[in-house]
């Protein structure tokens, strides 16, 4: 079964860092780029960056530049994505997803066809 | 970044209805526009890829148009199942989304 597994629920202090990880299974880990987004309570979604598992080069949204980390252990098909020196605004729902094709085609751009269930991080004193 | 909007934030609607959602996009962006249908505590699930290719599996009754910074997700004959939050994304650069349009039963 084609599917993206996500860690568990995280609750973490202000300062703290949080890693989650995000497990494929049934397809080829390395063939297809994963990316990760998160949502707020209630909100939209926001984009937070990509690794491509077959060379682990990652990308980041500017806002996000230097707090997060993507990594990939391809022994285990698993993406991680940490961040660190959290604050109440990084409680949200955090989602990892797949490319809808292998590689990147830039007459198509990125759309994302496979999603994790979503892990809650909750930042609280 | 490119800005997307879209239009309107929430609607109401019955069974059978036809239901129009526009995305508007801060620059021209040819056809790398997604569309998503998130339903509550769910994770969001791709509908439409590059503005108009209809992903398979997805009921015909979903079909998107649009190009440059226009763009529409229309359902022809809302479902019970269609009641969820939709959002396009822009895929011409670094992905950003639109805040959302929720359908509701009216």
């Amino acid at each position: 079964q084609v599917q993206l597994v996500q860690s568990g629920a995280e609750v973490k202090k202000p300062g703290a860092s949080v890693k989650v990880s995000c497990q494929a299974s049934g397809y080829t880990f390395t063939a297809y780029y994963i990316h990760w987004v998160r949502q707020a309570p209630g909100q939209g979604l926001e984009w937070m960056g990509w690794i491509n598992p077959n060379s682990g080069e990652s990308n980041f949204a500017q806002n996000l530049q230097g707090r997060v980390t993507l990594t990939r252990d391809t022994s285990t098909s698993t993406a991680y994505m940490e961040l660190n020196r959290l604050t109440s605004d990084d409680t949200a729902v955090y989602f990892c997803l797949r490319v809808g094709y292998s590689g990147y085609d830039p007459q198509v751009g990125w759309y994302f066809d496979l999603w994790g269930r979503g892990t809650l991080v909750t930042v609280s004193s | 970044d490119i800005q997307m909007t879209q239009s309107p934030s929430s609607l109401s609607a019955s069974v059978g209805d036809r239901v129009t959602i526009t995305c508007r996009a801060s620059q021209s962006m040819s056809s790398y526009l997604n569309w998503y249908q998130q339903k509550s505590g769910k994770a969001p699930k791709l509908l439409i890829y590059a503005a108009s290719s209809l992903r398979i599996g997805v009921p015909s009754r979903f079909s998107g148009s649009g190009s440059g910074t226009d763009f529409t997700l229309t359902i022809s004959g809302l479902q019970p199942e269609d009641f969820a939050t939709y959002y396009c994304q822009q895929s011409f650069t670094t992905p950003t989304f639109g805040q959302g349009t929720k359908v509701e039963i009216k």
